[in-house]
């Protein structure tokens, strides 16, 4: 699976978008973007993920660049209940004998009053 | 249940001792996982079942550690002879599915402190 860069902390105001980057220069064409995030004592939560176009949900947004080897998480409208740290993951579509999700440090998101 | 449900929450465990998770995941998820997630760090792969066959156990870091999801619904995750670099939060995670993606549900995890 490619290797995936993000800036380990970022503040966010509360009621602004919070856009998260994640450098994924060595994606190959078979991978996919997945974006978790994880609130202090849980379990990471899944948010969103996409190949190649634009992807968007009740969550977020999720913008990959036309050469695949960048993304955005968009949070449109971040709460206080959104300061979390946020893992992007590249990885093959699941088949196979394993599954995993190989995790990075991630980057926390603290979202300001 | 609504979701997958790990237990204890905590456990502090006497260095030398055995201990014992227990994963109960999604009723009818056929994937389950296990991670152990260091204070700071993101959780690390530790081993994968796909129903009851445990098919990857290549993050299990030494043969003190042994997973088991003998009827292919609940798992339990065993350390033996606890080490102080074993305190770490260890997660379960399952899916609907064996192949294909589906989303991966994570249980709240059990802090395991060895004193």
């Amino acid at each position: 699976d490619a290797k995936t860069t993000q800036p380990p902390s970022m503040d966010c105001a509360e009621g602004r978008a919070a856009n998260l980057p994640c450098n994924h220069s060595t994606i190959s064409g078979n991978e996919y973007v997945y974006w978790y995030r994880q609130i202090h004592s849980q379990g990471p939560q899944y948010i969103i993920h996409g190949l190649k176009n634009n992807e968007t949900n009740e969550m977020a947004s999720l913008i990959i660049t036309e050469d695949r080897k960048s993304s955005t998480l968009i949070l449109p409208h971040a709460t206080l209940r959104d300061t979390a740290v946020y893992y992007c993951i590249v990885r093959v579509t699941y088949g196979g004998a394993t599954n995993k999700l190989i995790f990075g440090t991630g980057t926390l998101l603290a979202v300001q009053p | 249940g609504a979701g997958v449900s790990q237990s204890p929450r905590y456990k502090v465990a006497k260095r030398g001792q055995d201990v014992a998770l227990r994963c109960d995941p999604i009723s009818g998820h056929v994937s389950l996982f296990w991670y152990q997630q260091a204070l700071g760090q993101g959780p690390e792969f530790l081993t994968y079942f796909q129903n009851e066959a445990q098919l990857d156990k290549s993050g299990l870091p030494s043969d003190r550690f042994f997973a088991e999801r003998p009827e292919g619904s609940v798992s339990t995750l065993k350390i033996q002879r606890t080490q102080q670099e074993d305190s770490a939060v260890y997660l379960c995670a399952s899916r609907r599915t064996g192949e294909g993606y589906t989303e991966a549900f994570f249980g709240q995890g059990t802090r395991l402190t060895v004193v």
